[in-house]
């Protein structure tokens, strides 16, 4: 079945903890995207990439890093959490430009 | 990408036709308009996408004005389960991947 997987769905994490949000899809699309959603504020895009290698900062990168060392992954890293980045987290894939994304099923991050 | 403005929430009747509009009247030539939806706290789901023309699958209709300055997304007979956040996204088919999605409208469905 075609999917983007996240990983984990849920963490309750504490301040300055390093954490790695898992995105895998099965598609062998070339574009991933990170997307953080909060109430009022709709989905937002933090990091994006096009292909292998390639990464670039969306709407709000700052906090987060990411990684592309092959096609069908990209982590979402937070290297020193702060509570303002509790938030759901989803990623998305796509073959091309014109072709529509594919969410995953989100992850709920909580930072005390 | 051009900016979209949707309003904020609408209600319809169980059975009913949904009618959204999107208005995007800074649309360039190339741009595709495309819509989604997001069930509660769910992942975003595609429904539909055109570039000029009328577009239907099994899931909704998409109507593009000439000038292609706004669109409705139509729900042919909705049910409650429709009942969700409906996002509507103009964007380019090159450059970059930035997406802008906006607060969306929350279409309510009611029996």
């Amino acid at each position: 079945e075609a999917q983007v997987t996240q990983n984990p769905r849920y963490l309750i994490t504490v301040t300055g903890k390093k954490l790695t949000v898992t995105c895998s899809q099965n598609m062998n699309h070339e574009y991933m995207s990170w997307y953080r959603q909060d109430p009022g504020l709709g989905l937002r895009q933090i990091y994006y990439s096009m292909n292998v290698e390639v990464t670039d900062k969306g709407d709000v990168p700052e906090g987060y890093k990411v990684s592309r060392k092959e096609k069908r992954n990209f982590p979402l890293i937070l290297e020193s959490p702060s509570p303002n980045q509790t938030s759901l987290y989803f990623c998305a894939s796509r073959k091309s430009l014109i072709q529509p994304q594919h969410f995953g099923d989100g992850t709920r991050l909580s930072i005390l | 990408d051009a900016k979209t403005t949707q309003p904020p929430s609408m209600d319809c009747a169980e059975g009913r036709a949904a009618n959204l509009p999107c208005n995007h009247s800074t649309i360039s030539g190339n741009e595709y308009v495309y819509w989604y939806r997001q069930i509660h706290s769910q992942g975003p789901q595609y429904i539909i996408h055109g570039l000029k023309n009328n577009e239907t699958n099994e899931m909704a209709s998409l109507i593009i004005t000439e000038d292609r300055k706004s669109s409705t997304l139509i729900l042919p007979h909705a049910t409650l389960r429709d009942t969700a956040v409906y996002y509507c996204i103009v964007r380019a088919p090159q450059g970059t991947d930035k997406l802008i999605f906006g607060t969306g409208t929350r279409l309510q469905v009611f029996p």
